[in-house]
C-alpha cells in the first residue's frame, strides 16, 4: 500500500462543475502539498498546509490531521483547470512522498 | 523575485552515454535544492537533495549522482546511462524544510 493514496485516478467533468480530489496518507506528516502538473510536464505548487483550510481563487484545500486526509476543491471548473493534480506529504525531513496524481479533464 | 532555470527541456541519449542536467536558481541565497524523477505512469520520486554547497543527500541508490558546485547551482549526472534512466526530471528549490516548493520546467530524458 502506498503511503499516499489519491482518488479518483481520473476525473472527467463538465465546465462549471464543483470538483473534489481526495488524498489519504498513512504516516505522520509535518505538511501536505498540492501540486498541479500541466500536459507539458511543468509543475506548479498550489498549496502547502499543515492544518485547516486554504483558499486561492477558485481553489480550496482542506486537511484533517486526525483522519490523515486532505481534499482539493475547484469551484466553477473551467477547461484550463485540466491537469494532473498531485498530493505530496512531508514526514519531518527533506523528503516528500508523492501520490500518483489525479488526471482532471474539464469538458467545455 | 526568485526564478529557477532547468535545461535542456528534452534530451535523447544512447545507452552508455554520459548525462549532465543543470539547474540554477536566481533571486535567493542558500536554497534547499532537489532533483526529482517521474517515470512513465508513476509518481514523483526524490533522487537527491542539498541543503548547502557540497552537501548532497541521496534518497535512491542508482547510477546517477548530483553535485552542488555553487550555492544556486545543482547538477544531475551519470557516467553511463541505462534504459531505465528514461523519465521526466525536475529540479526544485525551497527556502527550507517547512516552505513551499518551486519547480523547474523539467527535462524529458529518453535513453535509446
Amino acid at each position: 500500500k502506498n503511503e499516499v493514496e489519491q482518488s479518483p485516478q481520473n476525473l472527467t467533468a463538465q465546465e462549471g462543475e464543483f470538483i473534489t480530489i481526495n488524498c489519504s496518507y498513512s504516516v505522520g506528516i509535518s505538511a501536505l502539498h498540492w501540486l498541479q502538473q500541466h500536459p507539458g510536464g511543468g509543475i506548479v505548487s498550489l498549496f502547502m498546509l499543515s492544518s485547516g483550510k486554504k483558499k486561492h481563487g477558485r481553489l480550496i484545500a482542506t486537511i484533517n490531521i486526525q483522519e490523515k486526509h486532505s481534499s482539493l476543491h475547484i469551484t466553477a471548473s473551467h477547461p484550463r483547470d485540466s491537469a494532473v493534480y498531485i498530493c505530496a506529504v512531508r514526514s519531518g525531513n527533506e523528503k516528500l512522498t508523492f501520490g500518483t496524481g489525479t488526471r482532471l479533464t474539464i469538458i467545455p | 523575485s526568485q526564478t529557477i532555470h532547468q535545461w535542456p527541456a528534452t534530451l535523447v541519449q544512447p545507452v552508455g552515454s554520459p548525462l549532465s542536467l543543470e539547474c540554477t536558481v536566481e533571486g535567493t541565497s542558500n536554497p534547499n535544492l532537489y532533483w526529482y524523477r517521474q517515470a512513465a505512469g508513476r509518481g514523483l520520486q526524490l533522487l537527491f537533495y542539498s541543503v548547502g554547497i557540497g552537501q548532497i543527500s541521496s534518497e535512491v541508490p542508482q547510477n546517477l549522482s548530483a553535485s552542488r558546485p555553487q550555492d544556486r547551482q545543482f547538477i544531475l549526472s551519470s557516467k553511463k546511462l541505462l534504459l531505465s534512466d528514461s523519465g521526466f526530471y525536475l529540479c526544485a528549490w525551497a527556502r527550507g524544510a517547512n516552505y513551499g516548493y518551486t519547480f523547474g520546467s523539467g527535462t524529458r530524458l529518453t535513453v535509446v
